[in-house]
C-alpha cells in the first residue's frame, strides 16, 4: 500500500516571494512517478509537475520546481515568484498508471 | 474539445434516489478511474478500468456500480443515495505505457444528498 503525506494543512506566501510545499511518501513499489497537481476554487484538477523516480534530476516547470530525495522519499514542490493565481488546495500524489494515491493537501494562499 | 467532461456539474437529490453520473475522453487513453473527494478535500479513489475491465474496486458500497460500454466512457451509477454520499466526484483517465504522465481529470461533479 501507498501512503502520501502533506504536513502543512496551509501555508501563505507574499506576492513575488517563494515557498515550499512538503510532501513525504512510502511505497513499496520500485518504479512508480510522483506528481503535484493544483485544485484552484473552481476545483478543476491541474497537473503542475511530474517526477519520474528513477531519474536523480529534479523536475522543472517554469516558476515551479522539486527537490526529490528519493532515500528520504521526500519529494517538495518549490514555487518561485508566487503569484495570486498561484492560490490553491495543492496535492502531491504518488504511483503509477495503475493507481495515484494522493496526500491531504496543503492550502495557499497568496498574499498581496 | 474537453479533454475528459463529466455530466451533470451538479446534482442535488432525495435521499433513497438513483442517479448516474457520466464520463467521457477523447484523449484515446485506455484507463479511467473514478475518485471521490469528501467535504475535507480527501481524494480517494474508487474504481479503475483499462480497456472496459476493472482493475480497481476499492472497498466501496455495492450501491456504486461503475459501467463502462467502451474505453471512452465510464459512467458511475448510484443506488439508494445516503447522505453521506454527498461529495466531489472526479472522472479521470491516463495512458498506461512506457513511461506515465498522470491522470488527466475531469471538472467533477458535485452531488449534494438531501
Amino acid at each position: 500500500a501507498q501512503t502520501v503525506t502533506q504536513s502543512q494543512p496551509e501555508m501563505s506566501v507574499q506576492e513575488a516571494e517563494t515557498v515550499t510545499l512538503s510532501c513525504t511518501y512510502d511505497t513499496s513499489e520500485s518504479d512508480y512517478y510522483l506528481f503535484w497537481y493544483k485544485q484552484p476554487p473552481s476545483r478543476q484538477m491541474i497537473l503542475v509537475i511530474r517526477q519520474e523516480a528513477y531519474k536523480q534530476q529534479n523536475a522543472t516547470e517554469n516558476r515551479f520546481s522539486v527537490n526529490f530525495q528519493k532515500a528520504a522519499k521526500s519529494f517538495s514542490l518549490k514555487i518561485s515568484d508566487s503569484q495570486l493565481g498561484d492560490a490553491a488546495m495543492y496535492f502531491c500524489a504518488s504511483g503509477s498508471a495503475r493507481q495515484l494515491t494522493f496526500g491531504s493537501g496543503t492550502q495557499l494562499t497568496v498574499l498581496p | 474539445d474537453t479533454a475528459v467532461s463529466q455530466t451533470p456539474k451538479y446534482l442535488v437529490t432525495q435521499m433513497g434516489n438513483d442517479k448516474s453520473i457520466k464520463c467521457e475522453q477523447n484523449l484515446g487513453h485506455d484507463t479511467m478511474y473514478w475518485y471521490k473527494q469528501d467535504s475535507k478535500k480527501f481524494l480517494k479513489i474508487m474504481f479503475s478500468y483499462n480497456n472496459k475491465e476493472l482493475i480497481i474496486n476499492e472497498t466501496v458500497p455495492n450501491r456504486f456500480s461503475p459501467k463502462s460500454p467502451d474505453k471512452a466512457h465510464l459512467n458511475l451509477h448510484i443506488n439508494s443515495l445516503e447522505l453521506g454520499d454527498s461529495a466531489v466526484y472526479f472522472c479521470a483517465s491516463s495512458q498506461e505505457g512506457q513511461s506515465f504522465y498522470g491522470y488527466t481529470f475531469g471538472s467533477g461533479t458535485r452531488l449534494t444528498v438531501v
